[in-house]
């Protein structure tokens, strides 16, 4: 157990719609990453949270967006969800300027 | 650009024998981190263990090695001993320059290992 929970763990949604995933982060750890993983493939990075700001991210359209709160839980928003979202979403938290991130169980979202 | 390859699809090993997960990585920095993680079936990503570039060293925890060799750009993951509960896909990742607010992961595709009893 890495401590890092994740909500909900399965969630379908139609083409069109809005997500919200959410993070809590392991006690201590101040940064939190969030992944899309495509059915067979590897963790695509999507963006990182540090103090509540945006600190790095990936390769995605800005219908993916998020937040960390005071307390270092997260959220990761999908907005106008496309059937390529179809995925198993994770986050990972880590302390700024260590080495290991570790991660949730993820949400698998489906868009129908 | 970084790139973590992972040739192996699929692996069978039988119980209790050892296995290597082969990985390769390009990258133009002087400074990274390599990681190999588990993912068995109900999805979550396990930690295994961590090399930095820096670290003269192979990287060991319990039952896993890992076998650097810098030149050839290769992070192989060894297991001895393995377990039927080994048995999940494999991915080796490559943090770019350790250090401030740079932690993004870059996966490779993975490998899929089954033991066999």
């Amino acid at each position: 157990e890495t401590g890092v929970t994740q909500s909900p763990t399965h969630l379908i949604k139609t083409r069109g719609q809005q997500v919200t995933l959410r993070c809590s982060s392991q006690s201590g750890h101040n940064t939190v990453s969030w992944y899309q993983q495509a059915l067979g493939q590897g963790p695509q990075f999507i963006f990182q949270y540090y103090r509540e700001e945006e600190n790095g991210r990936g390769n995605f359209p800005p219908r993916f967006s998020g937040l960390q709160f005071p307390n270092y839980s997260s959220e990761l928003n999908v907005n106008a969800l496309e059937l390529d979202d179809s995925a198993l979403y994770l986050c990972a938290s880590s302390l700024v300027n260590t080495d290991t991130q570790y991660f949730g169980p993820g949400t698998r979202l489906t868009v129908l | 650009a970084q790139k973590i390859t992972q040739t192996q699809p699929g692996m069978f090993v039988q119980e209790k024998e050892a296995v290597t997960l082969d990985c390769t990585y390009d990258t133009s920095d002087q400074s990274y981190g390599l990681f190999w993680y588990k993912q068995p079936s109900s999805g979550e990503m396990i930690f295994l263990i961590y090399q930095g570039s820096y670290d003269e060293q192979n990287a060991t925890e319990g039952r896993y090695s890992l076998n650097f060799q810098k030149a050839r750009k290769s992070a192989n993951l060894v297991i001895s001993a393995s377990q039927l509960g080994d048995s999940a896909m494999y991915f080796c990742a490559m943090r770019e320059t350790p250090g401030f607010g740079n932690e993004k992961l870059t996966f490779g595709t993975g490998t899929r290992l089954t033991i066999i009893p």
